[in-house]
């Protein structure tokens, strides 16, 4: 799988953007950029997830670099309820159609008031 | 729907005893796993299954069974519980595609300690 670096943490003021990185530097061509958040003691949710175009929903949006080495998600307008730890994730396809999320520590995001 | 549930919620064992994590999802999703987090730590992956009767192993499966009778059920056996066995378990799902692009939905986890 290739794997991914994030920051461990990061703050943002509520109401304000929160732009999170991620470097997949090894990526193969045919390999989603995904991105998970956990808020405290629940399971993952997911967010969104790319391949090399930029992608919007109502949650986020994935900016994806030319190169694929790297994305940013970004928040519009960050919330208390945003606060929690995202994962980015890249995902390998292992065969007849099944795959694994590989998640790693991801960044704890806290949104300040 | 009820999307995924998991029973129960919390549980404390003694060393050694048995017991099985039950996983259950209303979606006639075909792909489902399981994954225990540390505290600090992102999630790993235990074992998963791509359909009713296909199972595998992932990148921690010693000291768990796993088992798929039914697509709507993963149960998630420990024969013998050891300390290091205390984690939070999480089972998730999600429809297959040759893809393999969809999402995977989580439920809410259960607490297991292991005295």
């Amino acid at each position: 799988d290739a794997k991914t670096t994030q920051p461990p943490s990061m703050d943002c003021a509520e109401g304000r953007a929160a732009n999170l990185p991620c470097n997949h530097s090894t990526i193969s061509g045919n390999e989603y950029v995904y991105w998970y958040r956990q808020i405290h003691s629940q399971g993952p949710q997911y967010i969104i997830h790319g391949l090399k175009n930029n992608e919007t929903n109502e949650m986020a949006s994935l900016i994806i670099t030319e190169d694929r080495k790297s994305s940013t998600l970004i928040l519009p307008h960050a919330t208390l309820r945003d606060t929690a730890v995202y994962y980015c994730i890249v995902i390998t396809v292992a065969g007849a159609g099944s795959y694994q999320l590989t998640f790693g520590k991801g960044t704890k995001l806290s949104v300040i008031p | 729907n009820a999307g995924v549930t998991q029973t129960p919620k919390f549980q404390v064992l003694k060393t050694g005893q048995s017991m099985t994590l039950q996983c259950a999802q209303d979606m006639n999703h075909e792909y489902m796993s399981w994954y225990r987090q540390d505290p600090g730590m992102g999630l790993r992956l235990i074992h998963y299954s791509v359909g009713a009767g296909i199972t595998d192993q992932g990148e921690v499966p010693n000291g768990y069974n796993v088992s798929r009778s039914t697509t709507e059920d993963f149960p998630l056996r420990l024969l013998s519980a050891a300390p290091s066995q205390t984690s939070v378990y999480f089972c998730a799902s999600s429809p297959r595609t040759w893809r393999s692009t969809d999402t995977q939905y989580f439920g809410p986890g259960t607490r297991l300690t292991v005295l």
